[in-house]
């Protein structure tokens, strides 16, 4: 079965900082990857998907994330944080079958302080 | 289009009631998912469906039951609600071609 982990159920920095938000899963064959943000209250909101194009993948608000194969990451990063990025994201892998269906990692809390 | 709709948005129930939850999707998408979201773990699969009268089980399915009649529809039916189920169900559908998910807005239950 796969598995997603994510480091770090909480992550604090400043606006402007960087941000990083760690995702490593286990798999056999390279997934299809994908990272979700919920805002408080809400439901699941795609940022950005991986499916065996390029490796660096560039989503919405400024996010980005690059698959690195011999690593089984998928770090999210953002240059520099804004107020407005403050959320829960969950690092998703589905490989493709029947039900295409997709496995969550815990989900880290990204907090950003003025 | 209004995507992924969810009834009821907040739900209270008392241990062994029944309930069911809606789910509606105007996309015309073939699958349909459903989810419960508890601290510190993620999202965890209860049960989808793969096309209109077809259901089949997920990671956490036991106390669910689930019913697709027609293809915009997916239900979630809990026979005799325990405190366990106290959770946030949400619901997610996709075009079968595709691994992107498209989510409700999230039912929030509490079983006393």
């Amino acid at each position: 079965a796969q598995s997603v982990t994510q480091l770090g159920s909480h992550v604090s920095v400043s606006e402007g900082a960087l941000v990083l938000l760690r995702c490593n899963y286990s798999s056999s064959v390279p997934p299809y990857l994908f990272w979700y943000v919920q805002y408080p209250n809400q439901g699941l909101q795609l940022l950005l998907k991986y499916t065996s194009a390029a490796t660096l993948v560039k989503g919405i608000n400024g996010f980005e994330a690059e698959f690195k194969k011999s690593e089984t990451s998928f770090h999210l990063t953002k240059p520099s944080a804004h107020m407005s990025d403050a959320a829960e994201y969950f690092c998703a892998v589905s490989e493709k079958n029947a039900g295409n269906m997709l496995t969550f990692g815990g989900g880290t809390r990204l907090m950003v302080k003025p | 289009n209004a995507g992924v709709t969810q009834t009821p948005k907040f739900r209270v129930l008392k241990t062994g009631q029944s309930m069911t939850l809606l789910c509606a999707q105007d996309m015309n998408h073939e699958y349909m998912y459903w989810y419960r979201q508890d601290p510190g773990m993620g999202l965890r699969l209860i049960h989808y469906s793969v096309g209109e009268g077809t259901t089949a089980k997920g990671e956490v399915p036991d106390g669910y039951n689930v019913s697709r009649l027609k293809k915009q529809n997916f239900l979630l039916g809990l026979e005799s609600a325990a405190p366990s189920q106290t959770s946030v169900y949400f619901c997610a559908s996709s075009y079968y071609e595709s691994n992107e998910q498209f989510f409700g807005p999230g039912t929030r239950l509490t079983v006393l």
